[in-house]
This record gives C-alpha cells, sequence and structure tokens, in this order.
C-alpha cells in the first residue's frame, strides 16, 4: 500500500525557516517524481515544487522561489522541502504527492504550517 | 504560465443529477495533460481523471472526462450522496506544472 506521511510542520514567526519532510513507503521511491502541493485555509490548491526521480529537475511556484528549496534522499524513501524566509502567505497545509507522469495519483494527508508572530 | 479557470465557482444539484463542470485553459495544454481531483473536507485530494479523458484506478464509470486543446469537462452522469465534494482541474503539460484551477464544489440543492 502507497503511503506518504508528512511532518515538520508547526508555529512558526514570519522570517523564520522550517523544513518539512515526507516518508514515502509501499512503492519503489526512486522511480517516480515528488512534488509538494499547498492548501491555505479554506481556499483552492496551489502547486509548489517538484522533483524529479533523480533530483535532476526541480521546480518551483513563483510564490517560493528563492526561499524553498526541494530535496530527496532516496536512501531514505524521504522528500523534503526547506521552507526560509517565511511570510504569513505561506500558511497552509503542506501535502506531499507522488507524480506518476505528472500526474499526482497519491497524496499524504498533509502538515499544518502557521507563520504567525 | 498557464492559467486554468474553472466554472461554475458552485453547483448545486441534487443526488441522481448530471453534473457538468468546466475547465478553462488560458492556452492550449500539450497533449491533453489534464486531470481532476476530488476532494471532501478533511482529506486530501484523490485523483479521478488524467489524460483529459482516462480513469484513475479505482474510480466509478459515472466520472467521465472530456476535451482538448483549452478546453475540458468532467461529468459526473449520477450523482452519488459521496460525490458531493471539491474539484479540481490541473494541467502538467508545461512549465511551471501543476498549476491548478481554482475549484468548482459540487452541493447538495
Amino acid at each position: 500500500e502507497v503511503q506518504l506521511v508528512e511532518s515538520g510542520g508547526g508555529l512558526v514567526q514570519p522570517g523564520r525557516s522550517l523544513r518539512l519532510s515526507c516518508a514515502a513507503s509501499g512503492f519503489t521511491f526512486d522511480d517516480y517524481a515528488m512534488h509538494w502541493v499547498r492548501q491555505a485555509p479554506g481556499k483552492g490548491l496551489e502547486w509548489v515544487s517538484g522533483i524529479s526521480w533523480n533530483s535532476g529537475s526541480i521546480g518551483y511556484a513563483d510564490s517560493v522561489k528563492g526561499r524553498f528549496t526541494i530535496s530527496r534522499d532516496n536512501a531514505k524513501n524521504s522528500l523534503y522541502l526547506q521552507m526560509n524566509s517565511l511570510r504569513a502567505e505561506d500558511t497552509a497545509l503542506y501535502y506531499c504527492a507522488r507524480a506518476f507522469g505528472g500526474v499526482l495519483d497519491y497524496w499524504g494527508q498533509g502538515t499544518l504550517v502557521t507563520v504567525s508572530s | 504560465e498557464i492559467v486554468l479557470t474553472q466554472s461554475p465557482g458552485t453547483l448545486s444539484l441534487s443526488p441522481g443529477e448530471r453534473a457538468t463542470l468546466s475547465c478553462r485553459a488560458s492556452q492550449s495544454v500539450s497533449s491533453s495533460y489534464l486531470a481532476w481531483y476530488q476532494q471532501k473536507p478533511g482529506q486530501a485530494p484523490r485523483l479521478l481523471i488524467y489524460g483529459a479523458s482516462s480513469r484513475a484506478t479505482g474510480i466509478p464509470d459515472r466520472f467521465s472526462g472530456s476535451g482538448s486543446g483549452t478546453d475540458f469537462t468532467l461529468t459526473i452522469s449520477r450523482l452519488e450522496p459521496e460525490d458531493f465534494a471539491v474539484y479540481y482541474c490541473q494541467q502538467y503539460g508545461s512549465s511551471p506544472p501543476g498549476t491548478f484551477g481554482q475549484g468548482t464544489k459540487v452541493e447538495i440543492k
């Protein structure tokens, strides 16, 4: 069974940093690209970042470019999102998702990030 | 960047009725790389349709997708109680990948 479990969310002050993790199981992790998608409270889905199976191709939404860094450790079946210079508008539930040809076919349950003083 | 516009914002229907949801792209979506997701309150999104018209594993055949280029449609032939949810379209054929529409809420009338 495919499982994606996010962790690392919490309450953080504006300007500070946070690192999210996503532990994957139930599939061959290094066969798939992975993505982060976020959802602000009561709002729609926003794609944040994606990384290819071998980290050779990485992309970011304009809203996070230069502040967030996606990475993965295939030996640990883990995906990460380093978030720096956090802003109030980064407050959201952050999902990691497996990509099958670009389609997000499995999603975790999300980890909540709240940016507030 | 491709912008996806979904309509209507909210669709009020009764169980058993047909639902037609629209997703319009600001420019052509290459190779029909268009997906649809369903999200229920408190749950993660679930993939319904990919490649504009292919159903994901385990998705009932009352869900169907169609369209190409800039105009795409998700149809639910007969609404079941569990189908009342928010639906998002997503394009994954150009950079940046993963652009979502703003969502259509299907609510019980």
